[in-house]
């Protein structure tokens, strides 16, 4: 059954503390993303890879960091100097530009 | 950056009837897509229309682009509860940063 697991669906972090959210994928995609969607509002890039070994930042990158070290995996790290780190995660993946497939989303919340 | 723009912000109707959404955006595009997100769930991609296209049908969903006014409309035919969700339009810029820009969605309430 193709697609892309996050997990875990909702995780709380406290003050100081750094976090990290999963995404795995099994669809074959070189390209991985990493948005964030606060209440009513539309996905802001946080970060995204076209290629293992390599990844750009998006418009609001501070205060994460990722890693892609396999095709099928781009883990998200919510640093602690990301001030205002609650939000509705979410990674997706895909061939090209032309369609996302998206993960059903890490609801992060702080302490 | 917000890249594009929809309105309304939400639209309630009654089941059977047409919603209509709209999204304008502020710089050239190669494409519009639209995605839906249903509550606290990921995106699903539900058309793409192309720069050089004017119109585009997917079953019971019609898109359209006009690029001279930087906008593009969502229609949803026949409407059922089931297509209560946040609509969302994203593009590309046809400049060197490629990366795809989504709005800040229509909230669409289909009411039984």
């Amino acid at each position: 059954d193709g697609g892309i697991t996050q997990s875990p669906k909702y995780l709380f972090r406290k003050e100081g503390q750094n976090v990290t959210l999963s995404c795995e994928q099994n669809l074959n995609h070189d390209a991985m993303y990493w948005y964030r969607q606060d209440p009513g509002q539309g996905l802001r890039l946080i970060y995204y890879s076209q290629i293992v070994n390599d990844f750009q930042k998006g418009d609001i990158a501070e205060g994460y960091s990722v890693s892609r070290e396999k095709k099928e995996s781009f883990p998200l790290t919510v640093t602690s100097a990301q001030k205002n780190p609650t939000a509705f995660y979410l990674c997706a993946s895909s061939a090209t530009w032309e369609k996302l497939f998206f993960g059903s989303g890490t609801q992060l919340s702080v302490l | 950056s917000q890249q594009g723009e929809e309105d309304p912000q939400a639209l309630s109707i009654q089941e059977g009837e047409n919603a209509t959404m709209n999204c304008s955006y502020k710089t050239s595009i190669n494409n519009l897509q639209w995605y839906r997100q249903n509550s606290g769930r990921g995106l699903v991609h539900l058309i793409l229309i192309r720069s050089n296209e004017r119109e585009k049908h997917s079953g019971r969903l019609r898109v359209t682009l006009d690029t001279s006014k930087k906008s593009s409309s969502l229609l949803i035919t026949a409407s059922r509860a089931a297509d209560t969700a946040s609509y969302f339009c994203a593009s590309i810029s046809s400049g060197s940063a490629r990366q795809l820009t989504f709005g800040s969605g229509t909230q669409l309430t289909v009411l039984p």
